[in-house]
């Protein structure tokens, strides 16, 4: 079936370090492809998404790119800040289906000043 | 416009015990999904409700079910609580009821149940 393969974590980086979190997924046809981010004691809030291949999704310095030819959708930052600390998740809603996400595991990272 | 809005946000209840968790999507969003949140488990898919009827399933018991009101908001029930129910319940609605571009979804604040 259709998974979704976060790095696992936690990450801790300082201030202005360079993010990635990566991802795979298996998935039939062309997913949608989703980061969403936690922060503590909240709901999940949509950072980026990608709906076709080579699409690029970016928010908030957050980008990732939607890799047909490897089945990634990995997260990049070029310069973290504390308010950044949070979990991260990687998600794909499969090709023909709306309502039902499937998500990886969950990236913590915390960034120190 | 308003988010999506969770009620209640906390819950304490016991083993054996029912409970009913709401959903008010945002305004013209007409699917409304559920999920399960542990540390354990992580992110699981319970249901997702489209014009009132269900229209995609997760891999839980009978004791989980859900509704859709003509207005979409959505309800889910839990029927006698195990102490593993305990966890953050999510709702999330969509602006489409197609596949495509409009399929994000929009999330609660969620309803942390426990179940003692």
């Amino acid at each position: 079936g259709d998974s979704v393969t976060q790095m696992e974590g936690p990450v801790t980086l300082s201030e202005e370090a360079f993010l990635t979190i990566n991802c795979t997924y298996t998935a039939t046809g062309y997913p949608s492809l989703f980061w969403y981010v936690q922060y503590p004691g909240e709901g999940l809030q949509l950072l980026l998404k990608a709906t076709k291949a080579d699409d690029k999704g970016s928010n908030k310095g957050f980008e990732a790119t939607y890799r047909k030819e490897t089945t990634s959708f990995h997260l990049e930052k070029g310069s973290v800040q504390v308010s950044d600390s949070a979990v991260y998740f990687c998600a794909l809603i499969p090709s023909g289906n709306t309502g039902k996400l499937i998500f990886g595991q969950g990236t913590t990272l915390q960034v120190k000043p | 416009k308003a988010g999506v809005t969770q009620t209640p946000r906390y819950l304490i209840k016991t083993r054996g015990q029912q409970v009913t968790l709401s959903c008010s999507p945002i305004s013209g969003h007409r699917s409304v999904s559920w999920y399960q949140q542990t540390p354990g488990q992580g992110l699981q898919f319970l249901f997702e409700y489209f014009s009132e009827t269900q229209r995609n399933k997760g891999n839980f018991p009978g004791r989980f079910s859900g509704r859709q009101f003509s207005n979409s908001r959505s309800e889910m029930n839990v029927s006698t609580l195990e102490l593993g129910d305990s966890a953050l319940y999510l709702c999330a609605s969509t602006r489409s009821g197609t596949s495509g571009p409009h399929n994000e979804q929009f999330f609660g604040p969620g309803t942390r149940l426990t179940v003692l």
